[in-house]
């Protein structure tokens, strides 16, 4: 069974430029979850999704990320304009209902702006 | 809210010594406990988790962990490390009425040398 795929695993832009990072989960998990993981710190919930909906973004710093899950699948976050202090890494994880209680994450894309 | 503590921000042992990292959390209500390694440049892998019954629980790579509810702790230990157990140690608490939101400690690095 493939693992949860992210993409692309390093991203190097300078300030006020656009990014976009992409996560396909676990076949079967409805549940999909993004991470924001500083250096030296533990990772932070950015946005949860239950199939295409999104249940908590409370997290999400709406004025310049945005994310989406078309379809129930696949999910994109966003980030327009990109700051300095975005540099971190940016981890998805899936679960699925019949294991709830354990979330895979996947590898995480390295975000560094300079 | 739920928070965790991870006192140790780095440990560093002998290849076949034990290891003791701890961990501490905070909740007014109680919770679902989570161990996660994290190896450089990789995602967070589940080791274990308490989410009822016996307080001992056993996770994968002959890690485990104790659950003790009156000090509020939930330390991971392990009888005899090896070199490749150097790694990021993630310590996560949710509340036990659903998985939805992890909250993880700072991570506690454990160092093993030969």
């Amino acid at each position: 069974e493939a693992g949860v795929v992210q993409s692309p695993r390093y991203k190097i832009i300078e300030k006020k430029q656009p990014v976009a990072f992409w996560c396909n989960p676990i076949s079967g998990h409805n549940t999909l979850y993004w991470y924001l993981q500083n250096l030296g710190q533990g990772p932070e919930l950015l946005i949860r999704y239950e199939n295409e909906e999104a249940v908590d973004d409370s997290q999400l710093p709406k004025d310049r990320f945005s994310a989406e899950r078309l379809k129930g699948v696949d999910s994109t976050l966003k980030i327009q304009p990109a700051e300095l202090g975005d540099s971190a890494v940016y981890l998805c994880a899936s679960s699925s209902p019949r294991e709830a209680d354990t979330q895979y994450f996947g590898p995480g894309t390295r975000l560094t702006v300079l | 809210a739920q928070s965790v503590t991870q006192l140790d921000s780095q440990v560093p042992v002998f290849e076949e010594a034990p290891v003791e990292l701890r961990c501490n959390y905070s909740s007014s209500v109680s919770v679902y406990l989570f161990w996660y390694v994290q190896y450089p440049n990789q995602g967070l892998q589940l080791l274990l988790k308490y989410l009822s019954g016996s307080t001992l629980v056993k996770g994968i790579n002959g890690f485990e962990a104790e659950f003790n509810k009156s000090q509020t702790s939930f330390h991971l230990r392990k009888p005899s490390v090896h070199i490749s157990d150097t790694a990021e140690y993630f310590c996560a608490v949710t509340k036990n009425t659903g998985f939805q939101k992890l909250v993880f400690g700072t991570g506690t690095r454990l160092l093993v040398s030969p």
